[in-house]
This record gives structure tokens, sequence and C-alpha cells, in this order.
């Protein structure tokens, strides 16, 4: 089966330092999701892409956050300098072209999910 | 704006209970309407969807009904399992814009399931 992949798994790292979460959306898949899970806020979105573009990143901390795309087969997601309330599950997803009513109803594929602690 | 509301959790059943739980929605349009479930230590996957009203998603005995009239999507279970335990999203799709829509999901806060045996 056709898989999202996410690395790292896991991170622990030290307030101030910069994070890079990793994301490899579905061969053919030409959007991209960012979400924080978190329990006091759950599931949010942060920002979306489409053939690398980015649509919406209003979901975003854009001081400390950012998301790129540098090709197709790589999403990164960027946090500098990290807080101790960024300490969350990082969510990437991938889905086809949402061109049409009958695309709509293709389901996101979400990856495992990158835990992230800031100490 | 568009909106998900799901019942608060956790919810803790026997197994073979029946399951309920509600969920209603607030949208412009027509949404397609789905359930997602994550399994601790794993992303989101797609339980169920429907794509007009009256229609039934169903998938591993789980069913929910698009009900546009009480704007709900209610999932039900007739008999639990223990291997059912995971938290259930309600989510539904940004209705379509003229040329185009962005697939967005919006998610409702999640109901955490427990199933005792």
């Amino acid at each position: 089966d056709a898989r999202v992949t996410q690395t790292p798994r896991h991170k622990v790292t030290e307030m101030g330092q910069e994070v890079t979460m990793r994301c490899q959306p579905i061969l053919g898949h030409n959007t991209v999701f960012w979400y924080r899970q978190t329990m006091m806020q759950g599931l949010e979105l942060l920002a979306y892409f489409r053939n690398r573009a980015p649509l919406d990143d209003s979901g975003m901390p854009k001081d400390r956050f950012s998301a790129e795309m540098p090709d197709a087969t790589l999403a990164t997601l960027k946090i500098q300098p990290s807080e101790p309330r960024d300490s969350a599950v990082y969510f990437c997803a991938s889905g086809p072209n949402f061109k049409d009513r009958a695309s709509l109803n293709q389901p996101q594929h979400f990856g495992d999910g990158t835990r992230l602690s800031i100490l | 704006g568009n909106s998900v509301t799901q019942m608060e959790g956790p919810v803790t059943l026997s197994e073979e209970a029946f399951l309920t739980i509600n969920c209603t929605y607030t949208a412009t349009g027509y949404p397609s309407l789905f359930w997602y479930v994550q399994y601790p230590g794993e992303g989101l996957q797609l339980l169920l969807k429907a794509t007009k009203a009256d229609d039934k998603g169903s998938n591993k005995g789980f069913e929910a009904t698009y009900r546009k009239e009480t704007t709900s999507f209610h999932l039900e279970k007739g008999s639990v399992q223990v291997s059912d335990s995971a938290v259930y999203f309600c989510a539904l799709s940004d209705p379509p814009y003229y040329g185009g829509s962005q697939g967005n999901l919006i998610f409702g806060k999640g109901t955490k399931l427990s199933v005792k045996p």
C-alpha cells in the first residue's frame, strides 16, 4: 500500500533549536497538508500546498514556522526558534488534485506523525 | 463558517455494546462527510464517507448516514470490540467553489473510545 512517510517519528530538543520535519507524499498526489495535534486544540490545519505552491498558510505562526516543498516528493516544516508551546504531534497528509467534486470524495492519506517535544 | 461538532469524550463501553458517536455540522453548499479513525501512535485513517444527502457510508461494521435535514452524520456500530478503541474524528470537505476547491477537511475535535473486555 502507498503510504505517506514522515521523519523523524520522534524529536526531543531544547528551546531555541531549529526543528525540521519531513514528509514524503504518496507518489502522484499533488496536494499536501500539514496539521498539528494537541490535547487542548485538537487537530489544526497549519498549511497546504498544491503542485508545490503554497495555497494557504494562515494557520501557521509566520514568525517561526515555515513550510516548503522543494520537490514533488518532499515537503518540509521548519520551526526556528522552537518553543515549548510547539510541543505537539505534527501530521502530514497528501491527496489527489482536488479539482472537481468527484475528487473531493477521495480521502486525504495521513502519515504517522512526528511527535515533537521542546524542553 | 463551516464547522463540525462532535460529542465530547471519552466514551467507555464494554465489548459487544452498541456505539453511537454524534456529529453535527454547519456548512454552506453540499459538503462530503467523513469519519476518520486514529489508533494509538498512528495517523488518521479514513473509516467511511458519504458524499450526498441520505447516503450511508459503512466499513468494518461502522455506519453513518448523511442527514441533511438535521445536518448530522452520527457514527454507529452494533457491537464494538476491544480493537475498536481509538479516537474518532468527524470531518467535512470544504464545498467546491467556482473554479475548483482546495480539498480541505474541517475536523471535529475527536472522540476517544475505550472498549473494555
